[in-house]
């Protein structure tokens, strides 16, 4: 089946705990990217990729990194987790200029 | 700096009753634009793709139109049922194909 899966799908954790939430793709889709979603201010682009080893900021990138070593993965790591970064987090894929796929989202609680 | 704004924000209907829900964009060169369907705390499900070289896309009971020009989007939703309540969002690709900007989006429920 095709799909985009995230990893883990709930996770509270404590402020300046890093954290990797994962993200894979079994559609062989060069554009990868990561949003989040907060009540009131909808959903904002944090990091994208156009392909393995290209990244690039989105509109919130600040206190997020990312990877892109194979095309599959595109994992979202918080290098140390504050409370404004409690949202719930999606990442999509798609093939360049064509429909985009989301994974089922992980909700991020930072205490 | 492209925009995107859904109209109405909630909308309550009774069952078997045919609506529509409007999405509005400021910048008309996009090349497609997407529908999503989100149910509560739930991910976003792809609905239907409009080439901006198509005016109508369908699906099921499902019709969305596209006017480049005027800076438009409709969903219709024939015959809705109580299974259709969730939040509608429409998105287009920013100016450099890199992101999707989405609309608050159209909470629609659906009562039997």
């Amino acid at each position: 089946e095709a799909q985009v899966t995230q990893n883990p799908r709930y996770l509270i954790t404590v402020t300046g705990k890093k954290l990797t939430v994962t993200c894979s793709q079994n559609m062989n889709h060069e554009y990868m990217s990561w949003y989040r979603q907060d009540p009131g201010l909808g959903l904002r682009q944090i990091y994208y990729s156009m392909n393995v080893e290209v990244t690039d900021k989105g509109d919130v990138p600040e206190g997020y990194k990312v990877s892109r070593k194979e095309k599959r993965n595109f994992p979202l790591i918080l290098e140390s987790p504050s409370p404004n970064q409690t949202s719930l987090y999606f990442c999509a894929s798609s093939p360049l200029g064509y429909e985009q796929y989301f994974g089922p989202g992980t909700r991020l609680t930072v205490t | 700096k492209q925009e995107v704004t859904q109209i109405p924000a909630a909308l309550s209907v009774p069952e078997g009753e045919n609506l529509v829900l409007n999405c509005s964009f400021t910048d008309s060169a996009i090349y497609n634009l997407q529908w999503f369907r989100q149910d509560p705390g739930k991910g976003l499900t792809s609905l239907l793709l409009i080439q901006s070289s198509q005016r109508e896309q369908t699906s099921g009971r499902l019709n969305a139109s596209l006017d480049k020009s005027s800076g438009r989007s409709t969903l219709y939703i024939a015959a809705s049922q109580p299974g259709d309540s969730a939040t509608y969002l429409c998105a287009v690709p920013n100016q450099a194909g890199t992101a999707l900007i989405f609309g608050k989006g159209t909470t629609l429920s659906v009562s039997s």
